[in-house]
C-alpha cells in the first residue's frame, strides 16, 4: 500500500499569509504513460463531507479559489493557501488515486493565529 | 446539479449485518466508477471500496475485504455497500463519492455497538 504522510499535523496561521501543507508517498504516483502524478487535496469543515481542491496534483477543481494551489516535486507535494481567508480553516488531507488501495494522509488542521 | 443522498446508517451489535445505499442523481450514474469511503468520529478518511460502470472490477480495502460488498443497479441509479460481521472498528460516517471524488454525499452514520 501507498502510504501518505502529512506534515504538520495542525498549523496557524495569520489571517493574510501563507499556509503550507506538505504531503510524502512512500513510492512514486506519477504514471509515466501520461506523465501526470495522481494525488488530489481535500478540505473538510465541522460536519460536512470533503471537498475537492486539486487534483493531478496541481490542478484546481472548478469554483475553487486562486489562493489554492498545489506542486510536485519526486513523491513530495504542497498545497498552498497564498493569503488565508477565515472560510479556510478547516482540516485538509492528500490522497493518492495511483492504486488501490486508495489511500489519504491523516489530514493536517489549519486554524487562524 | 449532482445529488449522492446515502440512507441505510443506524445502530447495529457486532456481528450484525447493514446495507448502505447512495441514490445518485445529476450525473450520468451508468457511466461512473462509485467510491464508498468512511470517517471514524474524530479520525481521518479511510477509502472502504471501489466498482467499476458495470460492476465488473471492483476493490476492497483489507480491512472490509470478506465482510463488505459494493454493488451497483445502474437502472436505479443507486451504489450499495452490503456489511456483514460488523465490528465496533466499523463505527463511522461512510460517504459515497464519483469516481473523481469530486461529488460526494453527505453521509450515513453506522454505530456498532452492544
Amino acid at each position: 500500500d501507498i502510504v501518505m504522510t502529512q506534515s504538520p499535523d495542525s498549523l496557524a496561521v495569520s489571517l493574510g499569509e501563507r499556509a503550507t501543507i506538505s504531503c510524502k508517498s512512500s513510492q512514486s504516483v506519477l504514471y509515466s504513460s501520461n506523465n501526470k502524478n495522481y494525488l488530489s487535496w481535500y478540505q473538510q469543515k465541522p460536519g460536512q463531507p470533503p471537498k475537492l481542491l486539486i487534483y493531478w496534483a496541481s490542478t484546481r477543481e472548478s469554483g475553487v479559489p486562486d489562493r489554492f494551489s498545489g506542486s510536485a516535486s519526486g513523491t513530495d507535494f504542497t498545497l498552498t493557501i497564498s493569503s488565508l481567508q477565515p472560510e479556510d480553516v478547516a482540516v485538509y488531507y492528500c490522497q493518492q488515486y495511483y492504486s488501490t488501495p486508495i489511500t489519504f494522509g491523516q489530514g493536517t488542521r489549519l486554524e487562524i493565529k | 446539479e449532482v445529488q449522492l443522498v446515502e440512507s441505510g446508517g443506524g445502530l447495529v451489535q457486532p456481528g450484525g449485518s447493514l446495507r448502505l445505499s447512495c441514490a445518485a442523481s445529476g450525473i450520468s450514474f451508468r457511466s461512473y466508477w462509485m467510491h464508498w469511503v468512511r470517517q471514524a468520529p474524530g479520525k481521518g478518511l479511510v477509502w472502504v471500496s471501489r466498482i467499476n460502470s458495470d460492476g465488473s472490477s471492483i476493490s476492497y480495502a483489507d480491512s472490509v475485504k470478506g465482510r463488505f460488498t459494493i454493488s451497483r443497479d445502474n437502472a436505479k441509479n443507486t451504489l450499495y455497500l452490503q456489511m456483514n460481521s460488523l465490528r465496533a472498528e466499523d463505527t463511522a460516517v461512510y460517504y459515497c463519492a464519483d469516481m473523481g471524488f469530486a461529488y460526494w454525499g453527505q453521509g450515513t452514520l453506522v454505530t456498532v455497538s452492544s
